[in-house]
């Protein structure tokens, strides 16, 4: 079945470091993924997306790899604040099932002042 | 202005008993989505419409029924509700189908006893 692992651990930082998450995925061909945050009792907020023909996407400190060879996205917050403490959510969708969306557990990230 | 909102935003109510949750969009989408979040976290997809016609119904107890009176609004009924029903449901909508953001609400927290 089709299956997306994040870092189930939490990640901790220090502000002004880099974040790198991990998102991986099996039995499942993509045409796009999604990052989404999601802030204690709220709802996730989308923030980048990456089709399957690019290999990376940029916004403002956000950057995103892709890479659909070892089924792997690559998620990065640079120059890390505070503020970016949060849960992210790595998200998938494909051609089959309608374009169902399907979502990881998410990595919660914690950046220290 | 809201874009996705939700009522109520907590729910409580013992086992048994029927409830309903609604939602609106005011983006003008044509695709709107109920998505189950469990203590683990995970986001999974229930239901989606697109323009009032069920298009996703993932395995969900019949007891689960949604309605979409227009595209703006999409409800959830819940007959019978038991303990493994407790979760964050949320509401979102996308541009079209498959559409690559989704806009999701702030959540119903609903708690079974």
């Amino acid at each position: 079945s089709q299956k997306i692992e994040q870092n189930s651990e939490a990640l901790n930082i220090q502000e002004g470091k880099t974040a790198t998450l991990t998102c991986n995925y099996t039995n499942y061909s993509p045409a796009y993924l999604q990052w989404y945050r999601q802030d204690p009792g709220r709802g996730p907020v989308f923030l980048l997306l990456i089709r399957e023909n690019e290999k990376e996407k940029r916004k403002e400190r956000l950057k995103v790899t892709f890479d659909t060879t070892l089924k792997q996205s690559l998620f990065h917050i640079t120059a890390s604040q505070p503020a970016d403490s949060a849960t992210y959510l790595c998200a998938l969708a494909g051609n089959t099932g309608g374009f169902k969306t399907i979502f990881g557990a998410g990595t919660r990230l914690f950046v220290k002042a | 202005d809201t874009a996705v909102s939700q009522t109520p935003k907590y729910l409580v109510t013992q086992m048994g008993n029927d409830k309903s949750i609604k939602c609106e969009q005011n983006l003008g989408h044509d695709t709107m989505y109920w998505y189950k979040q469990d203590s683990k976290k995970f986001l999974k997809i229930m239901f989606s419409y697109n323009n009032k016609e069920l298009i996703i119904n993932e395995t969900v107890p019949n007891r689960f029924s949604p309605k979409s009176p227009d595209k703006a609004h999409l409800n959830l009924h819940i007959n019978s509700l038991e303990l493994g029903d407790s979760a964050v449901y949320f509401c979102a909508s996308s541009h079209i189908q498959g559409g690559e953001t989704q806009y999701f609400g702030p959540g119903t927290r609903l708690l079974v006893l």
